[in-house]
C-alpha cells in the first residue's frame, strides 16, 4: 500500500521561528490534507490539498502532485501551535486514508 | 454548526467485557468513518460507511469488532470480548458526500483503556 512519510520527526522552536514540514508519499493520490492534533488530542483540520497551495492566517500548504509531496509552512510560531501535525492521503489505488507518521512541534515562549 | 461528537469520551472496562462507543457525525454528511489510534503513532483506518451500508470495513482487526450505522447518521462501534490490546483512542469522522476524497472532519474520540 501507499507509504506516509513525514520529516522531520521533531521540531522544537522558540516563539517567532518559521518552519517547513514535509510529508512524502509513495503513489498517486486524490485527497491529502493536513492536521494539527493538539495536545488534548483533537485532530483539526488545517488544509484539504491534494495539489496546489493555500494560505490561511499564518499557515500555508503546498502540494506537488506530480513529485509525490506536499509542505506545511508555519510562520511566526506560537506556543499554542504546539502538538503533532499529520499529513493524511487518499490514493487513487485504494479507499483509505493513510496518516503520516507524524512531526511532534513543541514551541517555546 | 456542531461539530462530530463521540461519547462517551473516556472509557474504562474490564478485559473480557463488552463496549460500545457512539459517534455523531456532522448533520447531512453520508460518509462516516472510524479510526482508532494507539500511543504515538497515527490514526489507522476501521471501517467506512455511506448511508447506512459498511462501504469498506477492511480495517477491522478481528470478528471482535462491528459497527453499525441504521439509520445512517449516528454510528455505534460494538467491541466483544475485549483484550488489553484494544486499548487505543477511537476517532470518528464524517465527510458530506465524496467518501474518501472530501475533506474528513474528526470528533474528539473515545479513549478506551481495558484492564
Amino acid at each position: 500500500g501507499i507509504q506516509v512519510e513525514q520529516s522531520p520527526p521533531d521540531l522544537i522552536l522558540q516563539e517567532g521561528a518559521n518552519s517547513t514540514l514535509r510529508c512524502n508519499f509513495s503513489d498517486s493520490v486524490n485527497n491529502l490534507q493536513w492536521f494539527h492534533q493538539n495536545p488534548w488530542g483533537q485532530l483539526i483540520n488545517l488544509f484539504y490539498i491534494p495539489s496546489g497551495t493555500k494560505q490561511n492566517g499564518r499557515l500555508s500548504a503546498t502540494t506537488v502532485a506530480t513529485e509525490r509531496y506536499s509542505l506545511l509552512y508555519i510562520s511566526s510560531s506560537q506556543t499554542t501551535d504546539s502538538g503533532v501535525y499529520f499529513c493524511a492521503v487518499v490514493s487513487y489505488n485504494t479507499d483509505k486514508l493513510i496518516f503520516g507518521t507524524g512531526t511532534r512541534l513543541q514551541v517555546f515562549p | 454548526g456542531a461539530g462530530v461528537s463521540q461519547t462517551p469520551s473516556n472509557k474504562v472496562t474490564e478485559k473480557g467485557k463488552y463496549v460500545e462507543l457512539r459517534c455523531d457525525p456532522i448533520s447531512g454528511h453520508t460518509a462516516l468513518y472510524w479510526y482508532r489510534q494507539s500511543l504515538g503513532q497515527g490514526p489507522e483506518f476501521l471501517i467506512y460507511f455511506q448511508g447506512t451500508g459498511a462501504a469498506d470495513d477492511s480495517g477491522l482487526p478481528n470478528d471482535r469488532f462491528f459497527a453499525v450505522r441504521p439509520e445512517g447518521s449516528v454510528s455505534t462501534l460494538k467491541i466483544q470480548r475485549t483484550e488489553r490490546g484494544d486499548s487505543a483512542v477511537y476517532l470518528c469522522a464524517s465527510s458530506s458526500n465524496q467518501g474518501f476524497a472530501d475533506t474528513q472532519y474528526f470528533g474528539p474520540g473515545t479513549r478506551l483503556t481495558v484492564l
